[in-house]
């Protein structure tokens, strides 16, 4: 089993809907959480930075995070055909917080 | 500020070969990691350097390699190349938080 498990999707919505993306994890020592968007032939680009548990909101992305669940979740509102890509979690843990696990990623389609 | 660099973008090889790839990262920047990412397992963590050492080092056979010079900029080697090294080679740089900014990658395929 994977240290981190994420639904690969492909996922459909159309624009304007509320996407909830979503990973679980087994190691408890994990400690950062990010969420990364990756376009088509394109580099990840880090969209969500926590640490810990607890909510952090930028602009339509909220990122939470549930220690207690191993769980953690994005939601994009008022989503838009941009934010048509792959998107992916990766977390790490203390004293090798630049070394990231990642989910496989979840291909998320916006309909206009 | 400029982003992360790789080159070259694409690159093709045949098996037994070896080859060098370069990233340079965000000026300031003296993290260097660099990740393979394959459609069958995803993205995943080969090393990382800082000031020219390697400081984590992920679970891939010793044909794969990688150094940092003084300037930051960073190279990875594989040799004796396999079918399997098919890959998006992602290189990530960071500055003193722990934030990585990844590059473009570099599209090996391996014949």
């Amino acid at each position: 089993q994977k240290e981190v498990e994420q639904d690969p999707g492909p996922l459909s919505v159309p624009e304007g809907a509320i996407v909830s993306l979503n990973c679980t994890y087994s190691n408890s020592a994990f400690q950062y959480f990010m969420w990364y968007r990756q376009y088509s032939r394109k580099g990840p680009e880090l969209l969500m930075y926590t640490y810990s548990s607890g909510n952090k909101e930028d602009g339509r992305f909220t990122a939470q995070v549930d220690k207690s669940s191993k769980y953690i979740s994005l939601f994009i509102r008022d989503s838009q055909p941009s934010d048509s890509a792959t998107y992916l979690c990766a977390m790490s843990e203390p004293g090798s917080a630049r070394q990231l696990t990642f989910g496989s990623g979840t291909q998320l389609t916006v309909l206009p | 500020k400029a982003g992360v660099t790789q080159t070259p973008r694409y690159l093709i090889k045949t098996r037994g070969q070896q080859v060098t790839l370069s990233c340079s990262p965000i000026s300031g920047h003296r993290s260097v990691s660099w990740y393979q990412q394959t459609p069958g397992q995803g993205l995943q963590f080969l090393f990382e350097y800082f000031s020219e050492t390697q400081r984590n080092k992920g679970n891939f056979p010793g044909r794969f390699s990688g150094r940092q010079f003084s300037n930051s900029r960073s190279e990875m080697n594989v040799s004796t190349l396999e079918l399997g090294d098919s890959a998006l080679y992602l290189c990530a740089s960071s500055a003193q938080t722990d934030t990585q900014y990844f590059g473009p990658g570099t599209r090996l395929t391996v014949l």
